[in-house]
């Protein structure tokens, strides 16, 4: 099946400092990703959707200027964490869709641990 | 969308089949059922979708039942490497969103 890769796996930062993760589709043009963030023991909760070239949607309680989106190729989207502090903690994930049927392809996920 | 209910655990001996309950009473004629699993601290893994007729791949069966308000996963022989939560969900296939309930947590035991 299609392969979504994430990095880091795992990072720390220091509050008040800015972070990037990246989702890349390995093997397919992604027309649209998703973030999402989970939480200990909890389900996973949808940011955001973006396709390429375009702005990113966000869901509703999700702050745009905080979790910026970039999705300049049809291979490569990134999160980028600003101003990240401790509640900001949490697992993150990625997928990728490559158009008709929408499948959904997840990446392996992003540790952050922000101290 | 449709929302699911599942139990929030399972226990499964090992060898043994693993029958994971899902209900969508108020899933609409163009939903599919779609079954994830997450093993820890890992991204979701998909495992298989149907919309009206049973289906069967090399990782699990899943059973609609024929008014398609509820569906049953089977992992037929649960090893413990199966231990996850399993999350069912419905949607429309051409639509690009999926949202995830609290899922089932299984445990396979020895």
């Amino acid at each position: 099946g299609a392969v979504v890769s994430q990095h880091p796996s795992r990072v720390i930062c220091k509050s008040g400092t800015s972070v990037k993760i990246e989702c890349r589709s390995l093997d397919f043009q992604a027309t649209t990703m998703f973030w999402y963030r989970q939480f200990p023991k909890q389900s996973l909760m949808l940011m955001a959707t973006s396709n390429e070239g375009s702005k990113a949607t966000y869901e509703q309680g999700v702050e745009k200027d905080k979790f910026l989106i970039n999705h300049a190729s049809l291979t490569l989207s990134t999160l980028t964490v600003t101003s990240a502090h401790p509640e900001d903690s949490s697992f993150y994930i990625c997928s990728a869709s490559g158009g008709a049927p929408y499948e959904q392809y997840f990446g392996p996920g992003t540790r952050l641990t922000v101290t | 969308d449709a929302k699911t209910t599942q139990p929030p655990s399972m226990d499964c001996a090992e060898g043994r089949a693993a029958n994971l309950p899902c209900n969508h009473s108020t899933i609409s004629g163009n939903e599919y059922v779609y079954w994830y699993r997450q093993i820890h601290s890992q991204g979701p893994q998909y495992i298989i979708h149907g919309l009206k007729n049973n289906e069967t791949n090399e990782m699990a069966s899943l059973i609609i039942t024929e008014d398609r308000k509820s569906s049953t996963l089977i992992l037929p022989h649960a090893t413990l490497r199966d231990t996850a939560v399993y999350y069912c969900i419905v949607r429309v296939k051409f639509r690009n969103d999926m949202r995830f309930g609290a899922g089932t947590r299984l445990t396979v035991k020895p």
